[in-house]
């Protein structure tokens, strides 16, 4: 079975420093990763996702991640933390279900604060 | 458009009342999800609506009854909630799902409380 674990369920960092939100997956299989976003009270919106085409991808918001196999990690990073940033960040690999349906594996979710 | 509208955005309902949860979609998409999130955990898959049949019900309790009645609605039917299934439900979607690279697309989510 497909997982992923995310270290760290709080992050603080200062407005515009370094933002790296850490995800480690396991996976008998080249994975498809996803990281989402979810902003408080709201639903969760697509950052970015690894389909296999490139191993650095790019999101939205200024967010990108690596695919790196050999550590079996997909982080997230943006390279100067916005105030607009602090939610929770979620990251999910995804599988098949009896074979056909997809289904998301999230991890435990990091909480990110931005400090002014 | 990748859009999933849920309605509505907060419901209040007592242990005996029935209410629904509605989700819609015109993306298409031919599967469609409900996932329950309690606070500060992540979503948990409840059911899969694949082509408008049941393709997953994750052991959910029966006071919680899914309908998929065309390609572009679901509805969670609530009867009998105990106060434990207060929670934000989200509905998602996503296309024919012949890879598993396919984006699941979320809604805002419906917050319940049951009282």
């Amino acid at each position: 079975a497909q997982s992923v674990t995310q270290l760290g369920s709080h992050v603080s960092v200062s407005e515009g420093a370094l933002v790296l939100l850490r995800c480690n997956y396991s996976s008998s299989v080249p994975p498809y990763l996803f990281w989402y976003v979810q902003y408080p009270n709201q639903g969760l919106q697509l950052l970015l996702k690894y389909t296999s085409a490139a191993t650095l991808v790019k999101g939205i918001n200024g967010f990108e991640a690596e695919f790196k196999k050999s550590e079996t990690s997909f982080h997230l990073t943006k390279p100067s933390a916005h105030m607009s940033d602090a939610a929770e960040y979620f990251c999910a690999v995804s599988d098949k279900y009896g074979g056909a349906t997809n289904k998301l594996i999230f991890g435990t979710g990091t909480l990110l604060a931005v400090q002014p | 458009d990748t859009e999933v509208t849920q309605t509505p955005k907060h419901l209040v309902m007592g242990m005996t009342n029935k209410k629904s949860l509605k989700c819609e979609q015109h993306m298409g998409h031919r599967a469609m999800y409900w996932y329950k999130q309690k606070a500060k955990k992540p979503p948990e898959l409840m059911f899969v609506y694949s082509y408008e049949k049941l393709s997953i019900n994750e052991s959910v309790p029966s006071r919680f009854s899914p309908e998929c009645p065309n390609s572009s609605l679901l509805n969670l039917h609530l009867h009998a909630l105990q106060p434990e299934d207060s929670a934000l439900y989200l509905c998602a979607s996503t296309p024919v799902q012949t890879s598993s690279g396919n984006t699941i697309y979320f809604g805002e989510g419906s917050w319940l409380t049951v009282v």
